[in-house]
């Protein structure tokens, strides 16, 4: 069964800190998002991307936040200053059509 | 901003019971997702409903989506431990890029089915 493939699986970084976090989708994919859920609360959507650049991003997605294909498998989330509130596990999905997501097992991120 | 209400947050049965969840809202989506979610673990797809009325079947689950694509719900027979989880429901919005869906996801249902 094809899997979506995130690293690292914990990052513990400091505030004001930049953190990359990675992603390898299903090959044959060509819809990619990030989601994240924070402790108790529920799954929320950041940011899809297709064809090369973001097609839709919600409100949690601010300038800190950007995204990247920098090569033909890895799928690459940056928060460029990080703040104690982004402190979440943070899940990398892919789909086919859109429709039946496949998600990764998510990083969890830690801001102290 | 579209919510997705799941009832009941709790549910703890004896094994062999059946349960039914629920997944309320009031938008309409293109279709609904249900996933099941292990603790550190990302979510875990087990059937997408597209059409008003449909009915899907996995084994011991039944998923069925309302008339009016609002609503939906899972019921399990005979409920086993194995069926422990974090059950949750996902709304799929065609995107503002027109070419993807993000999901709405409720806050889940927790089961625990003990022996």
């Amino acid at each position: 069964e094809p899997e979506v493939t995130q690293t690292p699986s914990h990052q513990v970084t400091q505030m004001g800190q930049e953190v990359i976090l990675r992603c390898v989708p299903i090959s044959n994919h060509l819809y990619f998002y990030w989601y994240r859920q924070i402790l108790g609360q529920k799954v929320e959507f950041l940011v899809s991307f297709y064809n090369n650049e973001i097609s839709e991003k919600s409100e949690i997605f601010d300038d800190q936040f950007s995204v990247e294909r920098p090569d033909g498998s890895n799928f690459t989330l940056k928060i460029r200053s990080t703040k104690l509130e982004d402190s979440a596990m943070y899940f990398c999905a892919s789909s086919s059509r859109g429709r039946g997501y496949t998600f990764g097992s998510g990083t969890r991120l830690t801001v102290v | 901003t579209q919510l997705l209400e799941q009832s009941p947050q709790f549910l703890s049965i004896q094994e062999g019971e059946n349960l039914t969840v629920y997944c309320n809202s009031s938008s309409v989506f293109s279709s609904l997702q249900w996933y099941r979610q292990e603790p550190g673990e990302g979510p875990v797809l087990l059937v997408t409903v597209v059409t008003g009325g449909e009915v899907k079947k996995l084994k011991r689950l039944t998923f069925q989506f309302g008339d009016a694509r609002k609503d939906s719900s899972l019921h399990i027979t005979a409920a086993q431990p194995g069926d422990t989880g974090l059950y949750l429901c996902a709304g799929a919005m065609v995107g503002s890029g027109g070419s993807n869906y993000k999901l709405t996801f409720g806050k889940g249902t927790l089961l625990t089915v003990n022996p």
